[in-house]
């Protein structure tokens, strides 16, 4: 059956520092990947998806960015947190959005 | 410019009753939707989807209705039962495009015992 883990589940870090997320799959061959970002009062934001080992697509100019190393790898990073970067990050995969996403259990990050 | 709205931020109803939730979208494009239902600190769960061709589609105590011609569809849960307290998500998407859902702000719901 097919699982998808990500990590940390909750994570506080300091304005201007590094992060890096990390998201595997299992079970499953060339899924597309996604992460979201759902921030206070608002809903599921995409920030990227991957349908392929390498290609990224991002949706949001912002202070993060997405890199996709092995088919069943999607990491999130950034260089410098801002306090806006706070929010708690999904990261789904999907074989076609005919059959929806299977998310994972979300990062809890908080920028202070 | 959002293109999936879910109005309503909240709904309160009692235990047993039906809980209506709304979601319209203002992309002619969508031609699948789903629900996603989402515990705190977890992350959202499918629910049940509908496909254009349909205007209704039933899972036991749930059931969503699509409106094309008004660009609105409904999630109806009967009975309605303290474990459905969640937040409710809509989610649009257009077959054979770009892989993407767009997601409404979400919903929450409450049930009363």
């Amino acid at each position: 059956s097919q699982t998808i883990h990500q990590w940390p589940a909750t994570l506080v870090q300091p304005v201007g520092s590094p992060l890096s997320l990390e998201c595997t799959v299992e079970g499953t061959s060339n899924p597309n990947l996604y992460w979201y970002r759902q921030a206070a009062g608002r809903g599921l934001q995409l920030l990227f998806y991957s349908v392929g080992i390498g290609q990224i697509s991002s949706e949001v100019p912002q202070n993060l960015s997405a890199s996709r190393p092995q088919d069943r790898q999607f990491i999130l990073s950034s260089k410098k947190l801002l306090l806006s970067d706070s929010g708690f990050y999904l990261c789904a995969w999907s074989t076609g959005t005919a059959y929806g996403y299977t998310f994972g259990s979300g990062t809890r990050l908080t920028v202070v | 410019d959002q293109q999936v709205k879910q109005n309503s931020p909240s709904l309160s109803v009692q235990e047993g009753r039906i809980s209506i939730l709304n979601c319209d979208y203002t992309n002619s494009m969508f031609d699948y939707f789903l629900w996603y239902k989402k515990y705190p600190a977890e992350g959202p769960t499918f629910l049940i989807s509908i496909s254009s061709i349909k205007d209704k589609n039933e899972d036991g105590r749930f059931t969503v209705f699509l409106n094309k011609s008004a660009k609105h569809l409904s999630l109806h849960i009967v009975p309605s039962q303290p474990g459905d307290s969640a937040v409710y998500f809509c989610a649009a998407s257009v077959q054979g495009g770009s892989e993407k859902l767009v997601f409404g702000k979400g919903m929450k719901l409450t049930v009363n015992p």
